[in-house]
């Protein structure tokens, strides 16, 4: 069975502009949580869906962070303006209410600011 | 607020060695405590986890017991491999909610 996905893998962008990453969660998982990987911060939590709303959007650093989710399943996170400490690894993670609290994560992408 | 905080890194060890990776927590009521491990250029995998006081976690020979009395979970292996080299993340949580991470330990095991 599939796990979770995450597009891009890699992204490189410049400062200023904006960017898209994407998270398909496992087929299911109702649950959809987003993190950030960075050198000097460890993991980080960004933001948690249930189903399409986001009862937990404490872990948005800015306002030009923001994310999405449609149908219950695919969830886009928009990075606006990007700075250079915008550089990380996104990580995606999904998991079923009641399931014994266990997330399982995507391979992440990477973001780069240049 | 509910926080995770582990030994850092490097650890360097030969392998066959005994591996012990000292994990504490804070937090209110009774989370549930895990370990993920991050092998290189792999994503996030969960090692083991424990959901309540006492509870042994185990996986691939590594072991950790929830001390509540201590809020303690610390990792150990008792003959580490070249392939156990990793970063290991501490981390809790209470039900349905986010997952709080340790820093993250790097584990260079040497044959």
């Amino acid at each position: 069975g599939a796990g979770v996905s995450q597009s891009p893998s890699n992204k490189v962008t410049e400062k200023g502009k904006d960017v898209e990453l994407r998270c398909d969660p496992i087929s299911g998982h109702t649950a959809l949580y987003w993190y950030r990987q960075s050198l000097g911060q460890g993991l980080e939590f960004l933001i948690y869906f249930q189903g399409n709303s986001a009862p937990d959007k404490s872990g948005l650093p800015s306002d030009r962070f923001s994310a999405e989710r449609t149908g219950g399943s695919v969830s886009t996170l928009t990075i606006q303006r990007t700075q250079q400490e915008d550089s990380a690894v996104y990580l995606c993670a999904s998991s079923v209410p009641g399931g014994g609290d266990e997330q399982f994560f995507g391979p992440g992408t990477r973001l780069t600011v240049l | 607020g509910d926080s995770v905080t582990q030994m850092e890194g490097p650890v360097t060890l030969s392998e066959e060695a005994f591996l012990t990776i000292n994990c504490t927590y804070t937090a209110t009521g009774y989370p549930s405590l895990f370990w993920y491990v991050q092998y290189p250029g792999e994503g996030l995998q969960l090692l083991l986890k424990a959901t309540k006081a006492d509870d042994k976690g185990s996986n691939k020979g590594f072991e950790a017991t929830y001390r509540k009395e201590t809020t303690s979970f610390h990792l150990e292996k008792g003959s580490v491999q070249v392939s156990d080299s990793a970063v290991y993340f501490c981390a809790l949580s209470h039900r349905d909610d986010k997952i709080i991470f340790g820093k993250g330990t790097r584990l260079h095991i040497l044959p």
